[in-house]
């Protein structure tokens, strides 16, 4: 069955960065797109764009630009999210979400990486 | 892109069908059916409920269904249970290629 399983929490410091895992099984990464959403506290859902895992060509939502980025290690089914400059505003859940026969078709997610920056 | 429009809480009782409704615009929801909804229980990931506006995945009950009408998508839960509290989102994709969500809907089962 499809699983995504995501790295563990985070704290960092403000200014610093975090890289996010998301190891996919079940299904072959390159096959379907992989979307990343946040979550802050006690809010909703807010895509922060995708990675075309077949070219490796990722599309960042509006707001979201600069600081991003979306890679993948085909050889172990991972796809990676790594944020730079952290600040308290960015602490939220990050989760990972496949899309299925288009990006925008989110079916399966992680169980979510919540990422905390404080001083 | 705005997000979309949901009432931030619905209640009913067991047994009673209630409706969620999710207002986008003619750059989204209007204008593509690609509409999905998502469960979420606290401290757990979403889930996938109704996709391309009234599409059930395999193994999501036949007492969620969904619908769109214009600029406005629905989720329609019948015959209410108490595991079905839980927060419920929308999403869809727009004009200008991205993915907008609803700002989240809180049921409760009284």
């Amino acid at each position: 069955q499809v699983q995504l399983v995501q790295s563990g929490s985070e704290l960092k410091k403000p200014g610093a960065s975090v890289k996010i895992s998301c190891k996919a099984s079940g299904y072959t990464l390159t096959t379907q797109a992989m979307n990343w959403v946040r979550q802050a506290p006690g809010q909703g859902l807010e895509w922060m764009g995708y990675i075309n895992t077949n070219t490796g060509n990722p599309r960042y939502a509006q707001g979201f630009t600069g600081r991003l980025v979306f890679s993948l290690d085909t050889s172990v089914s991972t796809a990676f999210l790594q944020i730079s400059s952290l600040t308290p505003e960015d602490t939220a859940v990050y989760y990972c979400a496949r899309g299925v026969s288009g990006y925008y078709r989110i079916d399966y997610w992680g169980q979510g990486t919540l990422v905390t920056v404080s001083s | 892109q705005s997000a979309l429009t949901q009432p931030a809480s619905v209640s009913g009782s067991p047994g009673q069908s209630i409706t969620i409704s999710c207002t986008g615009t003619s750059s989204d929801i209007g204008d593509y059916n690609f509409v999905s909804w998502y469960q979420q229980h606290p401290g757990k990931a979403p889930k996938l409920m109704i996709y391309d506006v009234t599409k059930r995945p395999s193994g999501i009950s036949s007492r969620f269904s969904g619908s769109k009408s214009g600029n406005t998508a629905s989720l329609t839960i019948s015959g209410l249970q108490a595991e079905d509290e839980a927060d419920y989102y929308c999403n869809s994709y727009t004009i200008n290629t991205t993915v907008v969500f609803g700002g989240g809907t809180k049921l409760t089962v009284l």
